[in-house]
């Protein structure tokens, strides 16, 4: 139980074009979703959380006119990287925690790598 | 801020060998520490945790200890396996509890 998936698993675009990458827990109702991205052979990095049906809250230093977030459900949450440079290519993770649970667990899609030309 | 600061792979080891990975931490107040593993091709997994001082988290064989005084949570496991390989992050949850803050992680490699 408790899994998350991420569609597309991986991307590449041209440089100026918006991608949006798909968050969802498959077998529960996510409370929350946690967007990080993970730059090679470094930390994964919060950049924002949302909560269902209400604006997502960035991390300082995360443009979210640049990186936009819609949580419109309890089972999925969206990341749309608009107009997209190289500098964005990177590895991006969502995560989710279970409604009901007091425990906070975060569980964790596999990834999307995208990589801007 | 709060930080994780872990040790640097990659590290590859024989089948069976003993296997330590630390992790050092700087917190305010008294935060949750875990230990993530995330498998080739798969999504990162909570291995273990502990939320106070002294405690132990354990799971598949991996113990890691919450040492305040060392602010340290070093990840051990007495014989690996080569289904041990992954990439391991240690973090922390600070007073916000659901703000998890991330070490670099760690490649593991065992060869059988």
């Amino acid at each position: 139980g408790a899994v998350v998936s991420q569609h597309p698993s991986w991307v590449i675009c041209k440089s100026g074009t918006s991608v949006k990458i798909e968050c969802r827990s498959l077998d529960f109702q996510a409370t929350t979703m946690f967007w990080y991205r993970q730059f090679p052979k470094q930390s994964l990095m919060l950049m924002a959380t949302s909560n269902e049906g209400s604006k997502a809250t960035y991390e300082q230093g995360v443009e979210k006119d640049k990186f936009l977030i819609n949580h419109a459900s309890l089972t999925l949450s969206t990341l749309t990287v608009t107009s997209a440079h190289p500098e964005d290519s990177s590895f991006y993770i969502c995560s989710a925690t279970r409604q009901g649970h007091s425990d906070n667990e975060q569980f964790f899609g596999p990834g999307t790598r995208l990589t801007v030309l | 801020g709060n930080s994780v600061t872990q040790m640097e792979g990659p590290v590859t080891l024989s089948e069976e060998a003993f296997l330590t990975i630390n992790c050092t931490y700087t917190a305010t107040g008294y935060p949750s520490l875990f230990w993530y593993v995330q498998y080739p091709g798969e999504g990162l997994q909570l291995l273990l945790k502990a939320t106070k001082a002294d405690d132990k988290g354990s799971n598949k064989g991996f113990e890691a200890t919450y040492r305040k005084e060392t602010t340290s949570f070093h990840l051990e496991k007495g014989s690996v396996q080569v289904s041990d390989s992954a990439v391991y992050f240690c973090a922390l949850s600070g007073s916000s509890a659901s703000k998890i803050i991330f070490g670099s992680g760690t490649r593991l490699s065992i060869r059988p």
